[in-house]
């Protein structure tokens, strides 16, 4: 098993253009989620998804979107990136049952000049 | 306003010491906690939880203890080994409200010292 994997490893961005954070995971989690690390703060939950077809916000969802066609994957799409958004990002999946005890992938660092 | 705080940025311990990391909380939903580890450059890894139902959960060196009446948790690692050096981040949430993820505190960075 590959567990969680994130692409790409690093991003820079200009203010204004917009990707894709790539996240999948091949070990038939249900739930999946999207976290942002800034420097000297804990996590910070992005949007969530607790299965196919299924997505909702967390605490900083501003800025960004995702959507769940598939079990193993969870892309978070940024329309129009902001400096603001510079951060280190980190995808997450857990089986239903014991949803809190979440596999971390390996993040991706975007810089938005 | 944090609703999980860790207030020790870092910690030195000697290795073959005790370790003992903090954490507190304000909400009172909440009723599972956890411990993840983190290295640079890689995501958090889990490493031990309790749920509001006990005040202790053991797992080899790594004990939490939790006491509800004073919503503060703690991390033991006995002994400190070189290896446990990383950021140890508390985490919290309501299983209760749904899958609606967990909540951070900033991270503890632990320093093991040879």
């Amino acid at each position: 098993n590959a567990g969680v994997t994130q692409t790409p490893k690093f991003q820079v961005l200009k203010t204004g253009q917009s990707m894709t954070l790539q996240c999948a995971q091949d070990m038939n989690h249900e739930y999946m989620s999207w976290y942002r690390q800034d420097p000297g703060m804990g996590l910070r939950l992005i949007h969530y998804s607790v299965g196919a077809g299924i997505t909702d916000q967390g605490e900083v969802p501003n800025g960004y979107n995702v959507s769940r066609s598939t079990t193993e994957d969870f892309p978070l799409r940024l329309l129009s990136a902001a400096p603001s958004q510079t951060s280190v990002y980190f995808c997450a999946s857990s089986p239903r049952r014991v949803y809190n005890e979440q596999f971390f992938g390996p993040g991706t660092r975007l810089t938005v000049l | 306003d944090q609703q999980v705080k860790q207030n020790s940025p870092s910690l030195s311990v000697q290795e073959g010491r005790i370790s003992i990391l903090n954490c507190d909380y304000t909400n009172s939903m909440f009723d599972y906690f956890l411990w993840y580890k983190k290295y640079p450059a890689e995501g958090p890894t889990f490493l031990i939880s309790i749920s509001s139902i006990k005040d202790k959960n053991e797992d080899g060196r790594f004990t939490v203890f939790l006491n509800k009446s004073a919503k503060h948790l703690s991390l033991h690692i006995v002994p400190s080994q070189p290896g446990d050096s990383a950021v140890y981040f508390c985490a919290a949430s309501n299983s209760g409200g749904g899958a609606d993820g967990l909540t951070f505190g900033k991270g503890t960075h632990l320093i093991i010292q040879p």
